[in-house]
């Protein structure tokens, strides 16, 4: 079964811009959930979605946002880019229920600049 | 809210050593708690995980049970070795309310010398 897959892998953006990212689960699985990862914060969650509906979000301001299409891949969107933006965002897929695994993605390295 | 605390590391251990780390926890439910591995330039691994209390979980030679009466999912493993080498994060999902959502530890890295 192939895992979950994040693209890209890399990106540089500059401040103000704006970002989109892709994650792709593991096949069957219903929930996707995001995370941001850095040194200073650790890892803290973004938002999950389950069946195309956003179901739980984390403590991150409105320029951070997300979506999940009829197949269950998702995309994530940061508009207007700060520098504290930089990250590792991560993406994890499971079936959703709170006892089940999340499998993750390698991620997604951003680069603010 | 919910919260894991970790120990602080970063840890060195000689190959052969034993190895705990520690994990405690705060949630208003009744959670499922894991361990997750990261190595370099990669995404978390699940490396165990218990759902209820007195469950141990266990996986590669690494022990962590859930003990509900000290809030706690000490890691532990009699013998690393130095491809052991990563970062472990303490993590647990919280049944209040019809989520996944994990709630992670800052994460401790640990090194193995030969």
């Amino acid at each position: 079964k192939a895992g979950v897959t994040q693209t890209p892998r890399y990106l540089i953006k500059t401040r103000g811009q704006q970002v989109t990212l892709s994650c792709s689960p593991i096949s069957g699985h219903r929930s996707v959930s995001w995370y941001q990862q850095t040194p200073g914060q650790g890892l803290q969650f973004l938002f999950e979605y389950f069946s195309e509906t956003q179901r739980n979000k984390g403590n991150f301001p409105g320029r951070f946002s997300g979506r999940q299409f009829s197949n269950s891949r998702s995309e994530m969107n940061v508009s207007t880019l700060e520098l504290g933006d930089s990250a590792l965002y991560l993406c994890a897929s499971s079936t959703g229920r709170y006892t089940d695994t999340q499998y993750f993605g390698p991620g997604t390295r951003l680069t603010v600049l | 809210g919910d919260s894991v605390t970790q120990m602080e590391g970063p840890v060195t251990l000689s190959e052969e050593a034993f190895l705990t780390i520690n994990c405690t926890y705060t949630a208003t439910g009744y959670p499922s708690l894991f361990w997750y591995v990261q190595y370099p330039g990669e995404g978390l691994q699940l490396l165990l995980k218990a759902t209820k209390a007195d469950d141990k979980g266990s996986n590669k030679g690494f022990e962590a049970t859930y003990r509900k009466e000290t809030t706690s999912f000490h890691l532990e493993k009699g013998s690393v070795q130095v491809s052991d080498s990563a970062v472990y994060f303490c993590a647990l999902s919280d049944q209040t309310g019809a989520n996944s959502k994990l709630t992670f530890g800052k994460g401790i890295t640990l090194s193995v010398r030969p």
